[in-house]
């Protein structure tokens, strides 16, 4: 079972920040928050990772709260190309897979 | 050039048939894998191999038989498909041994069973 929690769906203006919450309360130390996204028809990408540090790249910022237990994806300027579904995700590093939950559904619109 | 590629994109065949789906990467990874996705949109990891190797089953029919002639190459045959395999099935790539990897993904086999 995914070990994550996230809205079902969100609406984001074009232009705007996108703002993706999830919540993670039972991670462990050495888990990794993973964040990818599946466009309509095309398999997942990946955007961003973190472990306590918040992290930024071409993509898109991850703030994860200081306890752990919770984290944010933010896409600076949202288009319409970022509608999609936005996967958070825990890492069992040790069985090496990504268990992937229900995620939330990002609708950018003009 | 495609880093994840699999073939075909869309397969459709009756019930009881014998299929096969071909995945291959250039990316230079050690592990790969093979997820399904279903009609509600859950994407749910089969199979993970690493250098030819087994890691992962997770308790898929033995009607799906995933082969790895060498680590580029992780292919999945299926015997006697049900309707209940219709999905969309997605191979992915990662470099192993490191804690933060990253998974690269194909862009997907949709298989209809009818």
């Amino acid at each position: 079972d995914a070990k994550t929690t996230q809205p079902t769906s969100m609406d984001c203006a074009e232009g705007r920040a996108a703002n993706l919450p999830c919540n993670h309360s039972t991670i462990s130390g050495n888990e990794y928050v993973y964040w990818y996204r599946q466009i309509h028809s095309q398999g997942p990408q990946y955007i961003i990772h973190g472990l306590k540090n918040n992290e930024t790249n071409e993509m898109a910022s991850l703030i994860i709260t200081e306890d752990r237990k919770s984290s944010t994806l933010i896409l600076p300027h949202a288009t319409l190309r970022d509608t999609a579904v936005y996967y958070c995700i825990v890492r069992v590093v040790v069985a090496d897979k990504l268990i992937f939950g229900t995620g939330t559904r990002l609708q950018v619109f003009p | 050039d495609t880093a994840v590629s699999q073939t075909p994109k869309y397969l459709v065949t009756q019930m009881g048939n014998d299929k096969s789906i071909k995945c291959e990467q250039n990316l230079g990874h050690d592990t790969m894998y093979w997820y399904k996705q279903d009609s509600k949109k859950f994407l749910k990891i089969m199979f993970s191999y690493n250098n030819k190797e087994l890691i992962i089953n997770e308790t898929v029919p033995n009607r799906f038989s995933p082969k790895s002639p060498d680590k580029a190459h992780l292919n999945l045959h299926i015997n006697s498909l049900e309707l209940g395999d219709s999905a969309v099935y997605f191979c992915a790539s990662s470099l192993e041994g490191v804690a933060n990897e990253k998974l690269f993904f194909g862009s997907g086999t949709q298989l209809s069973v009818l």
